[in-house]
């Protein structure tokens, strides 16, 4: 069964220094990882994703996430937090090989910038 | 660039009463998904459909049916509504056809509220 795991209900982080949402997976095939984010009362806003290729990949708004896939980790990350980043945000996994295109959310972390 | 429209935008319904969701893709989009997201929870897969044909199906309710239509744009029927049902139903569409793990693109989301 596929899941997708984010240990932090909550990251707060200070303007300017560097952020780290973490998310872990686990799928039976070879994982398609995103990265979502969702802003008070809209939808999600897709940010990046990983299919193959390079581990380090760079999304919108000067995020990237790193896949690792011995620690079968996805984490978030972005060198300077602005106010603007705080946010839910959510990682979500397709099982690349199991024939189903839906995706599978984490709980979300919610992040706090602080000025 | 256009986006997932969905409709209505809000939406209160009594107990036992029924309510229709709709949601038109992004255009040249074939594939259409439907997500439930509580209150302080992450979105939760219901159904999905594939150039008209349902291709998967998560924790759809009995009382929960969909279709989409010729035009692709589908809709959400929801009968017998209970409490329990109050989220924000949120729409996704992706184009299977462009390479089989495109990020989905999310509407804004109908939030039901169940009195």
């Amino acid at each position: 069964a596929q899941s997708v795991a984010q240990p932090e209900d909550q990251v707060n982080v200070a303007e300017g220094n560097p952020l780290t949402v973490k998310c872990t997976y686990s799928v039976s095939g070879n994982p398609y990882l995103f990265w979502y984010v969702q802003y008070p009362n809209r939808g999600l806003q897709f940010l990046l994703k990983y299919i193959t290729g390079d581990n380090l990949v760079k999304g919108s708004y000067g995020f990237e996430a790193e896949f690792n896939k011995s620690q079968t980790s996805f984490h978030l990350k972005k060198p300077s937090a602005l106010v603007s980043d705080s946010a839910l945000y959510f990682c979500a996994v397709r099982d690349a090989t199991s024939g189903t295109y839906k995706y599978i959310f984490g709980t979300g972390t919610r992040l706090k910038v602080l000025a | 660039a256009a986006g997932v429209i969905q409709s209505p935008r809000h939406l209160i319904k009594e107990k036992r009463e029924t309510a229709t969701l709709k949601c038109y893709p992004i255009p040249r989009h074939d594939t259409v998904y439907w997500y439930q997201q509580g209150p302080g929870q992450d979105p939760q897969f219901l159904i999905s459909f594939y150039e008209k044909m349902q291709s998967d199906k998560g924790s759809i309710p009995d009382r929960f049916s969909a279709q989409q239509f010729s035009d692709y744009h589908s809709e959400l029927n929801m009968s017998s509504l209970e409490l329990g049902d109050s989220a924000l139903y949120f729409c996704a569409s992706s184009s299977r056809d462009r390479g089989t793990y495109n990020e989905q693109f999310f509407g804004p989301g109908t939030r039901l509220t169940v009195l």
